[in-house]
């Protein structure tokens, strides 16, 4: 057990709907990374929140957003799903910089 | 654009052999990573090599970083069945003091390794 609690685990919805995926980091962990794994594309990072900001943005979609909340858990937000979005949705977090990455169980997403 | 690549991308080995997975990347980078995963599992962290020459080993399990030739190595001794998972390198681009972690990590496609007893 990596510590790092997603919810829901599984997710089925329809087309240009909108959901969230939630995130607890490690106790005392003030990074948290989301990350998209998919056949195609493998693992791609998606955002970095560090203590609440936003440091990093990597293949993020307009139509998904993130934030960071002060108890330092994170929530992924996807809008205006289409088919292709249909992924498993990694959080990971870490206590800082140059440190593993610990990961969440995932959230599957189908979009159907 | 930082690219990653693994080889090979399936293995197929006996248990007792030895093996080796390459993981390339295009830029300069002085830290990368290494992690595996179960099928229908998470990402367990296995090894972080943060400079030119690192080599880390757990169990069976030995890792380099040549960060001149922008390769790292990833050796299996002796293949057991339970190391039967997807091995995955991972660059960060941040390079000296900068960043460290904070772009977020390149994946490669993983090698999907099957140790048959």
């Amino acid at each position: 057990d990596s510590g790092v609690t997603q919810t829901p685990k599984h997710l089925i919805t329809a087309t240009g709907q909108r959901v969230t995926l939630r995130c607890s980091p490690r106790s005392g962990d003030l990074s948290v990374y989301w990350y998209q794994q998919s056949l195609d594309q493998g693992l791609q990072f998606l955002i970095h929140y560090y203590n609440g900001e936003e440091r990093a943005k990597g293949n993020i979609l307009e139509r998904f957003s993130a934030q960071q909340f002060p108890d330092l858990h994170s929530e992924l937000n996807l809008s205006s799903l289409e088919l292709g979005d249909s992924a498993l949705y990694f959080c990971a977090s870490s206590v800082g910089p140059d440190r593993p990455l610990h990961f969440g169980n995932g959230t599957r997403l189908t979009v159907t | 654009e930082l690219k990653v690549e693994q080889n090979p991308l399936f293995l197929s080995m006996q248990e007792g052999k030895n093996y080796t997975i390459y993981c390339n990347y295009s830029t300069t980078s002085d830290r990368l990573y290494w992690y595996r995963q179960d099928p229908g599992k998470s990402l367990e962290s296995l090894f972080v090599l943060l400079s030119n020459g690192a080599v880390k080993q757990e169990g069976r399990l030995m890792a380099s970083l040549d960060t001149k030739a922008r390769l790292s190595t990833l050796h299996i001794t002796a293949a057991v069945h339970d190391l039967s998972a997807t091995y995955f390198c991972a660059v960060d681009k941040s390079v000296g003091d900068s960043g460290g972690g904070a772009d977020g990590l390149t994946f490669g496609k993983g090698t999907h390794l099957i140790i048959q007893p």
